[in-house]
């Protein structure tokens, strides 16, 4: 089955620096990678997602790339606020046997220091 | 719009019980998912609904089982619950099985297990 690890585990950045969460994925099939925040006590949800078809993504300070071939994709959050404090999961999803199988990675702890 | 809502949000049982854990989805979605998440840990897919049928299923056993309503609302249950069975479990719902997409969590129901 698919496995998907996720790098670092803890992250401590200063406000304005940017940081990196990269994560690797094994399956070839798996065709979707979505990044859920969650904040302490929070549901997860959805930051940015990016498909098998597509290298990069950004959405204002949030990037992800995707490297197919490698199978690799991180997470580039830019200009860090103390708001981004929070733990964020990678994912990689696929359809299989009639479901979304969805396998989320171990989770990265960001804190940002002010 | 209403969110996905779970009910309870904490409880405590002892070992060998039995709980029910409810759901009700998203408007306008007709796939639930259940994942387990322990403590500092990613989500762990249990199963998805869909249409009143349970149509994919992660490694968890048998002891573990749900139940999908017409108004796609869902239920989880665990029996004889062991101490392992302490986490944090998170309802999804999203807009279709055959899809790969976002998963809109719930706040979650955290169950511990004496």
């Amino acid at each position: 089955g698919e496995n998907v690890e996720q790098h670092p585990s803890t992250l401590s950045v200063q406000e304005g620096d940017s940081a990196v969460i990269k994560c690797t994925y094994s399956d070839s099939a798996s065709n979707y990678f979505p990044w859920y925040k969650q904040e302490l006590g929070k549901r997860p949800q959805l930051i940015i997602d990016i498909r098998s078809n597509v290298g990069e993504k950004k959405d204002q300070r949030i990037a992800v790339t995707l490297n197919k071939t490698a199978k690799h994709f991180s997470l580039h959050i830019t200009e860090t606020q103390p708001e981004d404090s929070a733990v964020y999961f990678c994912a990689a999803s696929k359809v299989t046997g009639g479901y979304q199988k969805v396998t989320f990675g171990t989770g990265t702890k960001l804190q940002v220091i002010p | 719009e209403t969110g996905v809502t779970q009910s309870p949000t904490h409880l405590i049982k002892t070992r060998g019980q039995q709980v029910t854990l409810r759901c009700s989805s998203q408007s306008g979605h007709n796939t639930v998912s259940w994942y387990q998440q322990a403590l500092g840990q990613g989500p762990q897919f249990i199963f998805q609904y869909y249409r009143e049928e349970e149509n994919g299923r992660g490694n968890f056993p048998p002891r573990f089982s749900g139940l999908q309503f017409p108004n796609y609302s869902s239920e989880l249950n665990v029996n004889a619950l062991e101490l392992d069975d302490s986490a944090l479990y998170l309802c999804a719902s999203s807009t279709g099985a055959l899809n790969t997409g976002e998963l809109f969590f719930g706040e979650g129901s955290r169950l511990t297990v004496l």
